[in-house]
């Protein structure tokens, strides 16, 4: 079994600015897969990267990068130059692929952008 | 290119009735997944396929639910005899397995109230 935890149930950040959200990850597979996903206020579900635990370089997609410390089972995820649209719920899952890749989500991280 | 769609998007009924729901995925998506989301929590994840058969279907699918996937394209999801406790959303998401991996795509849900 996974499991998936988001130690931050809320954080603020000033537009422009680079903020991190954290995500602590157990498992005990060897291939696994990371995620972020961003849950806009009613509106839904939007992939924001992916990382193949494999793979010891950090994905990056844009303003988004994670940091994936695979001995800590740590997945943070940075936002830099943060933007208004960013504000959203923020999810960290994990998924292996002996579960048929079903996702386990953390609790998420509420991300508030301020201008 | 259209995303995952689900109907209806919200759906009231009193407690005791039935209720279906649809989902269409992606046009050749060969997976689809069912997940649960409570207020303010991650989406949990109920059950999937690979095209039209069940693989798995977590401990949260009572007897109560039931979920289809005829010809492996849309897929439904009944509850019986609705609770109070059914009270959520339920995410659909589709993705194309190749080889051992794939990313799932989210539809914007169904909102279930049980009065």
């Amino acid at each position: 079994a996974q499991t998936v935890t988001q130690s931050q149930p809320e954080m603020s950040v000033q537009e422009a600015e680079t903020v991190t959200l954290s995500c602590t990850y157990d498992t005990s597979e060897n291939n696994y897969y990371l995620f972020w996903y961003k849950q806009p206020p009613s509106r839904q579900m939007i992939l924001v990267i992916r990382q193949e635990a494999y793979k010891q370089q950090n994905a990056t997609e844009n303003r988004f990068s994670v940091n994936f410390q695979k001995a800590a089972k740590s997945f943070s995820l940075k936002i830099s130059d943060s933007q208004l649209g960013d504000t959203a719920m923020y999810f960290c899952a994990s998924s292996y692929n002996n579960a048929g890749n079903m996702l386990t989500f953390g609790g998420g991280t509420r991300l508030m952008v301020k201008p | 290119d259209t995303g995952v769609s689900q109907d209806p998007r919200h759906k009231i009924t009193k407690r005791g009735q039935n209720v279906t729901f649809r989902c269409d995925p992606i046009s050749e998506h060969n997976r689809l997944y069912w997940y649960r989301q409570t207020l303010g929590q991650g989406p949990e994840f109920l059950t999937y396929f690979q095209n039209e058969a069940q693989l798995e279907k977590s401990r949260l699918l009572s007897d109560r639910f039931s979920a289809e996937r005829p010809k492996g394209s849309f897929s439904t999801l009944e509850i019986q005899r609705t609770e109070q406790g059914d009270s959520a959303m339920y995410l659909c998401a589709s993705s194309l397995l190749q080889g051992l991996t794939d990313t799932q795509y989210f539809g914007p849900g169904t909102r279930l109230t049980v009065l």
